[in-house]
């Protein structure tokens, strides 16, 4: 079955330096997002994006947050300034955009922490 | 705003054994999407088992089958025949089947352990 990628699967940053996660979702699908899990709580939508912009974000996705599709295969999440809270698992999704109950694909995810 | 809660934190089953996560949810709309997501220690997400609102038949995949019901407003997962790869975090989730809403909102989580 085809996955979803992310890199790194870890990344340490200090507070305040810049971090983009990466992703590489499944290359027909149409959908991306970025949900995140800070630890012992729940799976949080951040972002999902479609035709080259942003459909839908949530209150956490703030200025701090930003999503690009550089070359047409990487999705990343970039967060320009990090603060402790934003310590968490972040996961990238994708999916083929044909009906919204159409099956999401995440990938492994990348535990941020923030020093 | 819709709301997903799983009342369990934890349970265990007995190998071969069935056994029953609840999930209620909270919508003012009436079609919607729920889902059943499964999260092993490796921590990736995966579809166990979806739903259609507007489906009175209870949806199954192989050893996964559902109780939907709507006027409840709950959801519940059984699991029949467990099996040791069965042991996960569990994660109900909801989508509104409104415009190009696409969001999940998840529950918080049932840590399933599956005894020898």
């Amino acid at each position: 079955e085809p996955e979803v990628t992310q890199t790194p699967s870890h990344q340490v940053t200090q507070m305040g330096q810049e971090v983009i996660l990466r992703c590489v979702p499944i290359s027909n699908h149409l959908y991306f997002y970025w949900y995140r899990q800070i630890l012992g709580q729940k799976v949080e939508f951040l972002v999902s994006f479609y035709n080259n912009e942003i459909s839908e974000k949530s209150e956490i996705f703030d200025d701090q947050f930003s999503v690009e599709r550089p070359d047409g295969s990487n999705f990343t999440l970039k967060i320009r300034s990090t603060k402790l809270e934003d310590s968490a698992m972040y996961f990238c999704a994708s999916s083929e955009g044909i009906a919204t109950n159409e099956k999401l694909f995440f990938g492994s995810g990348t535990q941020l922490s923030v020093l | 705003a819709q709301t997903v809660t799983q009342s369990q934190p934890e349970m265990s089953v007995q190998e071969a054994e069935t056994v029953t996560l609840s999930c209620t949810y909270d919508t003012s709309e009436s079609d919607y999407y729920l889902f059943w997501y499964k999260q092993p220690p490796s921590r990736q997400m995966i579809l166990v088992i979806r739903q259609e609102a507007y489906k009175q038949q209870n949806a199954t995949e192989n050893r996964f089958s559902v109780n939907f019901q709507k006027a409840a407003k709950s959801f519940s997962l059984k699991i029949s025949d467990s099996q040791l790869g069965d042991a996960a975090m569990y994660f109900c989730a909801y989508r509104s089947a409104h415009g190009s809403a696409r969001q999940l909102t998840f529950g918080s989580g049932t840590q399933l352990t599956v005894l020898p």
